[in-house]
């Protein structure tokens, strides 16, 4: 069965540190696609990465960065020099890729104090 | 280019009544998806449609029901509405209706039932 795991529910930094936000996902398929998405308080999911199974390079965009290990199923997001504008729920969420159905894990809120 | 669009943003309804929320995907997308996000968890997948059939179903009671339409928009139906309903409905489209593209978002419809 499908899980995603994120057991981090609250975390808060003071602006400017570093976060690491953990995913571990359960699947039996060995094709399947990782997200993470930013919900702002507004609602709306913001898509912030897709990573496919057979793609384990780390990926970095701007202040953000994904670290994927198949070895643990860990798909880790970090936020460097975080900003009070980052802080949100943040969702890490698997798909099998036989169609659009995308499971979710239970977000972690993000509070950056400035 | 419009987003995925949804209206209405907000409702509120009486327990037992029936609901109706419209989704219209970005253009070009033939796949519209809903999910039902309750407060503190991450979004529950309800329904897929794609190309006006039904490609995947989630662990909803049968009160919960979708069509699509030719334009590929959609609409999600709620009949006898309970407490529990109350939620973020979000709607979300994609081009190939398969984890390999990416998936956006509405910015959801929150409905109270009361």
């Amino acid at each position: 069965a499908q899980k995603v795991t994120q057991a981090q529910t609250e975390i808060s930094v003071v602006e400017k540190e570093d976060v690491t936000l953990d995913c571990v996902y359960e699947t039996r398929d060995t094709t399947y696609y990782l997200f993470w998405y930013k919900q702002p308080p507004s609602g709306e999911l913001v898509f912030l990465i897709r990573r496919n199974s057979f793609d384990e390079q780390n990926e970095i965009s701007g202040r953000y960065s994904w670290n994927f290990q198949k070895s643990t199923s860990s798909f880790n997001f970090t936020i460097t020099a975080s900003q009070v504008v980052d802080s949100a729920v943040y969702f890490c969420a698997l798909s099998e890729g036989r169609d659009d159905k995308i499971i979710f894990g239970k977000g972690t809120r993000l509070h950056i104090l400035p | 280019d419009a987003g995925v669009t949804q209206s209405p943003t907000h409702l509120i309804k009486t327990r037992g009544q029936h609901v109706t929320l419209r989704c219209s995907p970005i253009s070009g997308h033939k796949s519209v998806s809903w999910y039902q996000q309750v407060l503190g968890q991450g979004p529950q997948f309800i329904f897929q449609y794609y190309e006006k059939e039904e490609r995947g179903r989630g662990n909803f009671p049968d009160r919960f029901s979708a069509r699509q339409f030719p334009n590929y928009s959609s609409e999600l139906n709620v009949n006898a509405l309970l407490l529990g309903d109350s939620a973020l409905y979000l709607c979300a489209s994609s081009f190939s209706g398969r984890g390999e593209t990416e998936a956006f978002f509405g910015q959801g419809t929150r409905l109270t039932v009361v």
